[in-house]
């Protein structure tokens, strides 16, 4: 199977850090997406990673072990605008041309003041 | 600007009808994916269609049906036959490259 799993619910408090885990099972791994949802809106993207490392946009960064199937998104500087649902997606070969992804059941962050 | 169309954004339907949920896109892209999305989960796979006059199941196909005559249009039928309709629908497309999906804004569809 392609299972992908992330928490179900975080908190944190208003200007801290948090960390929200992807896991994900390694064969065919062609690249991992996470997108950011507010309720009732469509998903919107976030990052890309395809090779292993740390990918930094503003306050937001996204992490890649390819060998362990891990993924993280760090969340900076948090303001309660970020309250949402985070999705972690995962694009296995045989679907690049197609860009079929695989979602994972979403993580849904509540920052608090 | 580019970019997908999804209509209406509240539909209601009573039990035993089928309904179609539009999605249209003016990206030129040729991928189109049909997902719904339960309460407090992700998104599941209806179908996709990678070209015109082509179309695949995704992971939960029963009691859906798709078509697709044309690149820019990408229609969503639910029919009788689907148990549990109520859902929020999105729809996607897909060129290539690192920024995966354009999503649509969705439908939200009650069974009443």
């Amino acid at each position: 199977g392609q299972n992908i799993d992330q928490p179900t619910e975080m908190t944190a408090t208003e200007g801290a850090i948090v960390q929200i885990n992807c896991t994900y099972q390694t064969s065919g791994f062609n690249g991992l997406f996470w997108y950011q949802q507010h309720a009732g809106e469509a998903p919107t993207f976030l990052s890309y990673n395809v090779l292993d490392g740390l990918e930094e946009k503003g306050r937001f960064s996204s992490f890649l072990s390819r060998s362990k199937g891990y993924s993280y998104l760090l969340l900076k500087e948090l303001q309660m605008k970020d309250s949402a649902s985070y999705l972690c997606a995962v694009r296995f070969h045989g679907s690049s041309n197609t860009g079929k992804l695989i979602f994972g059941q979403g993580t849904t962050l509540q920052v608090k003041p | 600007d580019g970019g997908i169309t999804q209509s209406p954004k509240y539909l209601f339907r009573k039990e035993g009808q089928n309904v179609t949920l539009s999605c249209e896109q003016n990206l030129n892209h040729d991928a189109m994916y049909w997902y719904r999305q339960d309460p407090g989960q992700g998104l599941r796979l209806i179908y996709y269609s990678q070209i015109v006059n082509d179309f695949q199941k995704g992971d939960i196909a029963e009691g859906y049906s798709v078509s697709r005559e044309k690149k820019e249009s990408f229609p969503l039928t639910v029919t009788s036959a689907q148990k549990n309709p109520t859902a929020f629908y999105l729809c996607a497309s897909y060129l290539s490259g690192v920024d995966g999906y354009t999503f649509g804004s969705g439908t939200r569809l009650t069974v009443v």
